[in-house]
């Protein structure tokens, strides 16, 4: 099946700076590429998300970057705040099998220091 | 709803007992989802469907885990004899038809087995 591995597993970053967080993936019929905040207790929640006829995507502090032919797609925050603090999984769309179903990264636990 | 709604929120069972979940996914969404996520963050796909049809149930336990989506009633997941290892919380997600790929996730029933 589809394996994707997500780095780093923690991150402490100061407020104002960047965070990024890279996934690798072994399948290159992935087609979807979505990425997932879930903040402590809450359902995950949909951030920002690329397709593969498209390099990079950005949506004012987040972006999302994706090589595949390299097969690997990071999430950028640029001047992190307090409240990005939160858990972020990475997750692909198993279209080549025709599932539907998302693989899931096994998350950044990202923390942003006031 | 313009929301994944799940019920209920937190349920408790003892070993060998019987559990049931309830989802209600955002109206005119044709497929739903069903993720476990167990305490190390990492999510398990069980099964989806479309409408009322069984999508792919690849990650279903087959021997006490079933489930169902019936017209003009919520989804729902059955655990029958609930073991320990049963414990997690079970996300449901909906998407469109057309943009099957962009799932929405509900807020959760978080099961502890005891």
């Amino acid at each position: 099946g589809e394996n994707v591995e997500q780095h780093p597993s923690t991150l402490s970053v100061q407020e104002g700076d960047s965070a990024v967080i890279k996934c690798t993936y072994s399948d290159s019929a992935s087609n979807y590429f979505p990425w997932y905040k879930q903040e402590l207790g809450k359902r995950p929640q949909l951030i920002i998300d690329i397709r593969s006829n498209v390099g990079e995507k950005k949506d004012q502090r987040i972006a999302v970057t994706l090589n595949k032919t390299a097969k690997h797609f990071s999430l950028h925050i640029t001047e992190t705040q307090p409240e990005d603090s939160a858990v972020y999984f990475c997750a692909l769309d198993g279209m080549d099998t025709g599932r539907r179903a998302l693989t899931f990264g096994s998350g950044t636990r990202l923390q942003v220091q006031p | 709803g313009e929301e994944v709604a799940q019920t209920p929120k937190h349920l408790v069972r003892g070993e060998g007992q019987k559990a049931k979940l309830y989802c209600a996914p955002i109206k005119g969404h044709s497929y739903v989802f069903w993720y476990q996520q167990v305490l190390k963050n990492e999510f398990k796909f069980l099964i989806s469907f479309q409408n009322e049809n069984v999508f792919d149930e690849t990650g279903m336990p087959k021997e006490r885990f079933s489930a169902k989506c019936l017209p003009n009633s919520p989804c729902s997941l059955e655990i029958q004899a609930t073991k320990l290892e049963d414990s997690a919380v079970y996300f449901c997600a909906s998407s469109q038809s057309n943009r099957a790929n962009e799932q929405f996730f509900g807020p959760g029933t978080r099961l502890t087995v005891l």
